[in-house]
């Protein structure tokens, strides 16, 4: 059974940074491509980042390129997203989704329970 | 970027209906539109993929359809379990965009 397990939310001050971890089992983690999509508090879904299932390949939302890196440990089945500079309109949970390919696709079959994240003062 | 609109963004049905939800993308996307179900308080689920494929968990109440800019999510007769919000995303091009959402609530 495929699972993600997102971990590291929390409360966060403006400008300050933190970084999110999707640890996957069920599945071959090193074969697909992997995400990150995020929902502001009582809003729609904003895709946020995306990574090849080899980690060569990465690709993100204008609202966050130069703030937030993605990267994967294949190692470790486990993804990352490392957010610095943050701003208030990135408070959200964030969910870590797999995709059915190792190039970067956008269709997600399964997502995690994802993680909270808030920037306030 | 492709723009989502999801039409309505609301609407309360009754057990039994026949329900559709629309989705229009600001240019064409081909069959590269996906749906997806989120229920209160946990993570969206993918419904239907490629237009009009259905995940092996969905019932086959739901379907799909459309190609180009217009699709449509169909629910033939609703069911209690069937309350949630729906979404459309399109997976055509970066950044990937979704619809605003359309909450189904049943009478």
């Amino acid at each position: 059974e495929v699972h993600l397990l997102e971990s590291g939310g929390g409360l966060v001050q403006p400008g300050g940074s933190l970084r999110l971890s999707c640890a996957a089992s069920g599945f071959t983690f090193t074969n697909f491509a992997v995400s990150w999509v995020r929902q502001a508090p009582g809003k729609g879904l904003e895709w946020v980042s995306s990574i090849s299932a080899s980690g060569a390949n990465s690709y993100y939302a204008d609202s966050v390129k130069g703030r937030f890196t993605i990267s994967r440990d294949n190692s470790k089945n486990t993804l990352y997203l490392q957010m610095i500079s943050l701003r208030a309109e990135d408070t959200a949970v964030y969910y870590c989704a797999k995709t059915s390919f190792s190039a970067v696709t956008g269709t997600f079959d399964y997502w995690g329970q994802g993680a909270l994240v808030t920037v306030s003062s | 970027d492709i723009h989502m609109t999801q039409s309505p963004s609301s609407l309360s049905p009754s057990v039994g209906d026949r329900v559709t939800i629309t989705c229009r993308a600001g240019q064409s996307i081909t069959s590269h539109l996906n749906w997806y179900q989120q229920k209160p308080g946990k993570a969206p689920k993918l419904l239907i993929y490629a237009a009009s494929s259905l995940q092996s968990w969905v019932p086959s109440r739901f379907s799909g359809s459309g190609s180009g800019t217009d699709f449509t999510l169909t629910i033939s007769s609703l069911q209690p379990e069937d309350s949630a919000t729906y979404y459309c995303q399109q997976s055509d091009s970066i950044p990937y965009t979704f619809g605003q959402g359309t909450k189904l609530e049943i009478k």
